[in-house]
């Protein structure tokens, strides 16, 4: 079955970095496209970044755009997303997301259980 | 404040049929597909509609979807106790090239 498992979350002070990475399994992760989106606290969702099957393309939030990069590696089916100068409005479960292709209309057809990430001092 | 506009809240009582609904721009749900999911309390977001009105299997046919111009809407027939959550709508913008969500609606049942 298809699963997607994020680690790397946790306190980080406001300016800092962080890594975050998705494992991917029970499906081709070289195939598919791949999100990152995030929710605070009491918020709704907000996407934050998309990286291609072969990491052709890659497209980022206004909000996130020169801070955040995201990655992946094929080889080892995993998602990564490097956050760096952190504000406190980043605060949030960062959710990995698969996207489901054009036969999908591009809709986010699984979502992983998310790793929160914290900004403060 | 977010791109697409849903309204904050929607309640109904079991066995009633509720509408969400999901309004937008030519940029976004004018020109492309339209998906929505849904939230329950704690848990991540699921997939409940795709390309307006599809649905992916294991999802109750008491959840339709439907698009017309730049507004989307998601149909609940007979409500149940298990269907309160936070429902969303989503789609891709060509004008800032990237997906946009609406805000959410939280919906109770009675």
């Amino acid at each position: 079955q298809v699963q997607v498992v994020e680690s790397g979350g946790g306190v980080v002070q406001p300016g800092g970095s962080l890594r975050l990475s998705c494992a991917a399994s029970g499906f081709t992760f070289s195939s598919y496209g791949m999100h990152w989106v995030r929710q605070a606290p009491g918020k709704g969702l907000e996407w934050v970044a998309f990286i291609r099957y072969d990491a052709s393309n890659k497209y980022y939030a206004d909000s996130v755009k020169g801070r955040f990069t995201i990655s992946r590696d094929n080889s080892k089916n995993t998602l990564y997303l490097q956050m760096n100068s952190l504000r406190a409005e980043d605060a949030a479960v960062y959710y990995c997301v698969r996207d489901g292709g054009y036969s999908y209309g591009r809709a986010k057809d699984y979502w992983g259980q998310g790793t929160l990430v914290t900004v403060s001092s | 404040q977010s791109v697409l506009t849903q309204p904050p809240s929607a309640s109904g009582t079991p066995g009633q049929r509720v509408t969400i609904s999901c309004s937008g721009s030519s940029s976004n749900i004018g020109s492309n597909s339209v998906s929505w999911y849904q939230q329950l309390p704690g848990t991540a977001p699921k997939l409940l509609i795709y390309r307006n009105n599809q649905r992916p299997s294991g999802v109750p046919d008491r959840f339709s979807g439907s698009k017309s111009g730049t507004s989307a809407s998601l149909a609940i027939s007979g409500l149940q106790s298990e269907d309160e959550a936070d429902y969303y709508c989503a789609a891709w913008d060509d004008s800032l090239n990237g997906w946009v969500f609406g805000g959410g609606t939280k919906l109770t049942v009675l």
